[in-house]
């Protein structure tokens, strides 16, 4: 079974320029994950999609972070225009419908941006 | 709302030494307790969780964890430490009847041959 997917592996941009990340689920996972995990700290949740709608994006800075998951399958996570403090590993995670805490959440490689 | 804290960001101990990662954790409502392993360069693994079954939960490669609702804990284990065993460790708590995970900051740990 494919694990979840994740392109690029790295991203490196200058402040205020936009960035876009790819993440395709395992296959028949309806509910997919954005995570944002700075160095140091823990992964923190930014978006959850339940087939093509959002369940959460409580934890998204919505001024200059996106996200879509228009056929329900695979999405794009966007940070227009990026700050040096988004400065990241970004982490895609997918699950079999229901809670999160109920459903177990595989992850992919994640992608790393640096913001210079 | 929920949350956990993980004493210590950095345990290093002897191959074949007990390994003990710790996490006390906070929460309004019955938690979900969940512990992950990231090797470099990978995604995080579950490795294992507790969900208001048994108190002692069995995961893979030889983990296993103990809920103590007195102390508010959620202690990661291992009787004996194996080289491939190095890599992050995070603690995370989530309601049980909720969608939103909360990590903790991880605790690194260091095998020495």
């Amino acid at each position: 079974e494919a694990g979840v997917a994740q392109s690029p592996r790295y991203k490196i941009i200058e402040k205020r320029q936009s960035v876009a990340f790819w993440c395709n689920p395992i296959s028949g996972h309806a509910t997919l994950y954005w995570y944002q995990q700075i160095l140091g700290q823990g992964p923190k949740l930014l978006i959850q999609f339940q087939n093509n709608g959002v369940v959460d994006d409580s934890q998204l800075p919505k001024d200059r972070f996106s996200a879509e998951r228009l056929k329900g399958v695979d999405s794009t996570l966007k940070i227009q225009p990026a700050k040096l403090e988004d400065s990241a590993v970004y982490l895609c995670a997918s699950s079999l419908p229901g809670t999160a805490a109920y459903n177990e959440q595989f992850f992919g490689p994640g992608t790393r941006l640096t913001v210079l | 709302a929920q949350s956990v804290t993980q004493l210590g960001s950095h345990v290093s101990v002897s191959e074949g030494a007990l390994v003990l990662l710790r996490c006390n954790y906070s929460s309004s409502v019955p938690p979900y307790l969940f512990w992950y392993v990231q090797y470099p360069n990978q995604g995080l693994q579950l490795l294992l969780k507790y969900t208001s079954a048994a108190t002692l939960v069995k995961g893979i490669n030889g983990f296993e964890a103990e809920f103590k609702k007195s102390e508010t804990s959620f202690h990661l284990t291992k009787p004996s430490a194996h080289m491939s065993d190095a890599a992050e460790y995070f603690c995370a708590v989530s309601a049980n009847t909720g969608n939103q995970f909360y990590f903790g900051t991880g605790t690194s740990l260091t095998v020495i041959p």
